[in-house]
C-alpha cells in the first residue's frame, strides 16, 4: 500500500474558524487529491495536483485552498469554516494521470465536525 | 453533468453470489473503476474495466457494457468480511482523467 497519512485524524471546530488538514505521501507519487464524502453523495473533488504548485480545481472548492510546496505533502485549507463543511476528507495519490486506468490510493480520513 | 447511479444498500447470505449494478452516461467516460470502502476506513481499488467485457479476479469478476452505460460487481462466495460498501466510479476523458464517483453501494452479508 502507497505511504499515505493525513492529519488531524479526527478535529472539531467553530464556524468562522480556519483549519488546515494534511496530507502527506512517501511513494513520490505526482498527483494527489483531496475529497470529501458525505452520506447519499460519492465522493467529491476540492482539489488536486499535478505538480509541486500545481494545482486545480474540483467540483467543489468553493470556501477550500490547497497548497503543495513539496512532492510529499499536500495542505487542504478551510479558510473560515461552516457546518455545511463538517464531513469526511479523503487524500488521495496517483503515480500519473497520462493514461487511464490508473488507481488513487487513499488516506485514512480526517473527520472533521464544524460546530 | 455526468451522473453515476448505483443502488443504496444490497443484502445478501454468506456463501452466496451477488452483483452490484452501476449504470452511468454512455458518453463522458473512458474506463469504470470499483472499489471496496469498509465502515470507517479508505476505500481500496478493485477492478478497472475500460474494454467491454468480464473481467475476472478470484471472487471478484467486474463487467462493462460501454454502449449500454452498464457495469456490475460479481461477488462469489460470499464471507463476512465481503460487507462494506462498494463504489463504482467513471474515469472521465479529460487529459487528466478525473474520476467521477458514484454514492456507493452497502452490502449486508448475514450468516
Amino acid at each position: 500500500d502507497a505511504g499515505i497519512t493525513q492529519s488531524p485524524r479526527h478535529k472539531v471546530t467553530e464556524t468562522g474558524t480556519p483549519v488546515t488538514l494534511r496530507c502527506h505521501q512517501t511513494e513520490n507519487h505526482r498527483y494527489m487529491y483531496w475529497y470529501r464524502q458525505d452520506p447519499g453523495h460519492g465522493l467529491r473533488l476540492i482539489h488536486y495536483s499535478y505538480g509541486v504548485k500545481d494545482t486545480d480545481k474540483g467540483e467543489v472548492s468553493d470556501g477550500y485552498s490547497v497548497s503543495r510546496s513539496k512532492t510529499e505533502d499536500f495542505l487542504l485549507t478551510l479558510e473560515s469554516a461552516t457546518s455545511s463543511q463538517t464531513s469526511v476528507y479523503f487524500c488521495a495519490t496517483q503515480t500519473s494521470a497520462g493514461t487511464g486506468g490508473v488507481e488513487q490510493y487513499f488516506g485514512p480520513g480526517t473527520r472533521l465536525t464544524v460546530t | 453533468g455526468q451522473n453515476i447511479d448505483q443502488p443504496t444498500e444490497m443484502t445478501a447470505t454468506e456463501g452466496a453470489i451477488v452483483q452490484i449494478n452501476c449504470t452511468y452516461q454512455t458518453s463522458g467516460f473512458n474506463g469504470l473503476f470499483w472499489y471496496q470502502q469498509h465502515a470507517g476506513e479508505a476505500p481500496t481499488f478493485l477492478s478497472y474495466n475500460v474494454l467491454d467485457g468480464l473481467e475476472e479476479k478470484g471472487r471478484f469478476s467486474s463487467f462493462l457494457s460501454r454502449s449500454k452505460g452498464y457495469s456490475y460487481l460479481l461477488l462469489k462466495e460470499l464471507q463476512m468480511k465481503d460487507s462494506a460498501s462498494y463504489l463504482c466510479a467513471g474515469e472521465g476523458t479529460d487529459s487528466n482523467y478525473q474520476l467521477i464517483w458514484g454514492a456507493g453501494t452497502k452490502l449486508i452479508i448475514k450468516p
